[in-house]
């Protein structure tokens, strides 16, 4: 049974691009978050995905995006690039708000130069 | 003040020895408190769920909640090289993730064998 998989794992940007990020949720999972790991820091909630609809969002600003698709699968976004937000961006799914069943994918790191 | 503080490490035992590793916190509304390993280029997986205040055992891992202190701790019996990892604490005044679950810094432990 395959978990939670990102693409791509690692990826390099140039300041004002934009860049879109994958995920694919744990078979059975409904509900998608996105994470932003600095380095030697904890993830930062970016936001949170259900029916295809943004149902929670973090401090962070409108140049993050996402969608959600029927197949419960996730798009993050970034417009115009800065270098602080290299970083290691995080999906998680779970069914529901379930607690226990929270499951992360390994991340892709992104480098902005 | 930060919301929530871990020393970051890095934290470097024997193999066999006991581990403590800890978190403060300031908001008393947290309720829910969790315990995450990250290996290096993966994701934080679950380790150890408490709610409210007292003490968890899984195996070699042991999760105490003083919410009296603000403050929690993992232990770790028995290290093993495999148990090299950061680990993360998270923690949240309502249950499920999302804006309102917060996660600390993290502490890298390195087990030498």
């Amino acid at each position: 049974d395959a978990g939670v998989t990102q693409s791509p794992t690692h990826l390099i940007k140039t300041r004002g691009q934009q860049v879109t990020l994958r995920c694919s949720p744990k078979s059975g999972h409904d509900t998608v978050s996105w994470y932003q790991q600095a380095l030697g820091q904890g993830p930062q909630f970016i936001f949170q995905y259900y029916e295809e609809e943004e149902r929670q969002r973090g401090n962070f600003p409108d140049r993050f995006s996402g969608h959600q698709f029927p197949n419960y699968s996730s798009e993050l976004n970034v417009n115009a690039l800065l270098l602080g937000d290299s970083a290691l961006y995080l999906c998680a799914s779970s069914f529901g708000q379930g607690l226990v069943g929270y499951t992360f994918g390994s991340g892709t790191r992104l480098t902005v130069v | 003040q930060k919301e929530v503080e871990q020393d970051p490490g890095p934290l470097s035992v024997p193999e066999g020895a006991i581990v403590s590793l800890n978190c403060t916190y300031s908001n008393s509304a947290f309720q829910y408190f969790m315990w995450y390993r990250q290996y290096s280029r993966k994701g934080p997986e679950l380790l150890m769920y408490t709610y409210s205040s007292g003490n968890k055992e899984d195996g070699r891992f042991t999760a105490q909640v003083d919410k009296s202190s603000k403050y929690i701790s993992l232990f770790i019996r028995d290290s093993q090289p495999s148990d090299s990892a950061t680990y993360l604490c998270a923690m949240s005044a309502i249950g499920g993730y999302g804006q309102n679950f917060v996660f600390g810094p993290g502490t890298r432990l390195s087990v030498l064998p």
